[in-house]
């Protein structure tokens, strides 16, 4: 299986550029986050998504957009317009329920100049 | 103050060594994730709890909820375990949302 795939894993952006970062799981899971990581800091949740759909705001989610397609194994993270302070390492995660295991994605580390 | 604490922040371990980090937290929780992250890699989970004790080869984690603390132990350390030990919570509020440690740094020399 290949559990979550994130694409791409690399990324640099200037300022101003819009990208979408890719997450896909196929466990069949309900469940769905986006997180970014940065330094001396514990992952912080931007989106997520509790089903086909459905979306709502996590901590920190100004500057992002998400969608869940029909396709529910799909979670999309958008930038509009990148700004420094979205470098970061972003990772996506899906669960089955809301207390289950999380299984989590390579990560995707961008960097916006 | 974080609402999730791991001590301590950087360890480091010679290989064989019985190795315990430790996880508090301040809030009420459903559950709590033991995640591993590998330099440049992606992030593994360890164990879910939410009482008790697990263990997984020579990962043991335990929970004591009552007094809000968990630990992760190695034992027989090697070098392939140095990581970043990451310790989740999940709040009893239902909001879904995980509160992360920052994470203990783990280096095993051979």
């Amino acid at each position: 299986n290949a559990g979550v795939t994130q694409t791409p894993k690399f990324r640099v952006l200037k300022t101003g550029q819009s990208m979408t970062l890719l997450c896909a799981q196929d466990m069949n899971h309900e469940y769905m986050y986006w997180y970014r990581q940065d330094p001396g800091m514990g992952l912080r949740l931007i989106h997520y998504s509790v089903g086909e759909g459905t979306t709502a705001k996590g901590e920190v989610p100004d500057g992002y957009n998400v969608s869940r397609l029909k396709k529910k194994q799909n979670f999309l993270l958008g930038l509009e317009s990148a700004a420094p302070s979205q470098t970061s390492v972003y990772f996506c995660a899906s669960s089955w329920g809301e207390v289950t295991e999380a299984f989590f994605g390579q990560g995707t580390r961008l960097t916006v100049v | 103050k974080n609402e999730v604490e791991q001590s301590p922040q950087n360890l480091t371990a010679q290989e064989g060594e019985f190795i315990t980090i430790n996880c508090s937290y301040s809030v009420g929780i459903s559950a709590l994730h033991w995640l591993q992250q590998h330099p440049g890699g992606g992030i593994v989970s360890l164990f879910m709890l939410s009482s008790g004790k697990k263990k997984h080869g020579r990962l043991i984690a335990t929970i004591n909820i009552q007094e809000k603390h968990s630990s992760l132990h190695i034992t027989a350390s090697h070098p392939r375990d140095s990581a970043v030990y990451i310790c989740a919570v999940l709040p009893t509020s239902g909001t879904y949302k995980y509160i992360f440690g920052t994470g203990t740094r783990l280096k095993v020399l051979a």
